[in-house]
């Protein structure tokens, strides 16, 4: 089975300041590893995806992640955050290879101040 | 292509009674999950289907909830006997099995339990 932690529940930062949410994954096989951005009373929004190739991966509104097998993590980051991003950000793993159900993790509120 | 569409949105309901929420997959997909999401927590998966064969159940909560997918496109989540601990937002996903891509989300169900 696998299992997602995000390190972090809340993350407060000011804006245009960069911004790093954690992400660590646990499992015995090989993970297709994504990230997901919830807004208020909303569904999620994928940010970005780690399936294969290179381990940095680049998603939209300027995130990017990075895959370490050795520390099994998957943190995002932003090098520039705005009041838009203001949001709760999930980290969710599935088994490679098949992209079925997802874990999540608990989820990280990222709140960017003025 | 209209995404995931999910209703209703909220719901109110007294314990002890049914409830059925409707879920309509982006068309060409082929796979569609069932999420519940509790306050403050990210969402813990519930069941799948791959067309109308539900190929993952056990996951569902107990035998209050059942799931179906009859002619493999829309699909229907009934809570029997509802209870307070019911009370979350039910969120339903999408996804294309042979390219093996991310699954889209809806925006939820809310669910009401008083």
């Amino acid at each position: 089975a696998q299992s997602v932690t995000q390190l972090d529940s809340q993350v407060p930062v000011f804006e245009e300041a960069p911004v790093e949410l954690r992400c660590n994954y646990s499992s015995s096989v090989s993970v297709y590893l994504f990230w997901y951005v919830q807004y208020p009373n909303q569904g999620l929004q994928l940010l970005l995806k780690y399936l294969s190739g290179s381990t940095l991966v680049k998603g939209i509104n300027g995130f990017e992640a990075e895959f370490n097998k050795s520390q099994t993590s998957f943190h995002l980051r932003k090098p520039s955050v705005h009041i838009s991003d203001t949001a709760e950000y999930f980290c969710a793993v599935s088994l490679s290879g098949s992209a079925r159900q997802l874990t999540f993790g608990s989820g990280t509120q990222l709140t960017v101040l003025p | 292509d209209t995404g995931v569409s999910q209703d209703p949105r909220h719901k109110i309901t007294k314990r002890g009674q049914n409830v059925t929420f409707r879920c309509d997959p982006i068309s060409e997909h082929n796979r569609l999950y069932w999420y519940r999401q509790t306050l403050g927590q990210g969402p813990e998966f519930l069941t799948y289907f791959q067309n109308e064969a539900q190929l993952e159940k056990s996951r569902l909560l107990s035998d209050r909830f059942s799931a179906e997918r009859p002619k493999g496109s829309f699909s229907t989540l009934e809570i029997q006997r509802t209870e307070q601990g019911d009370s979350a937002m039910y969120l339903c996903a999408s996804s294309f099995s042979a390219r093996n891509t991310e699954a889209f989300f809806g925006q939820g169900t809310r669910l009401t339990v008083v």
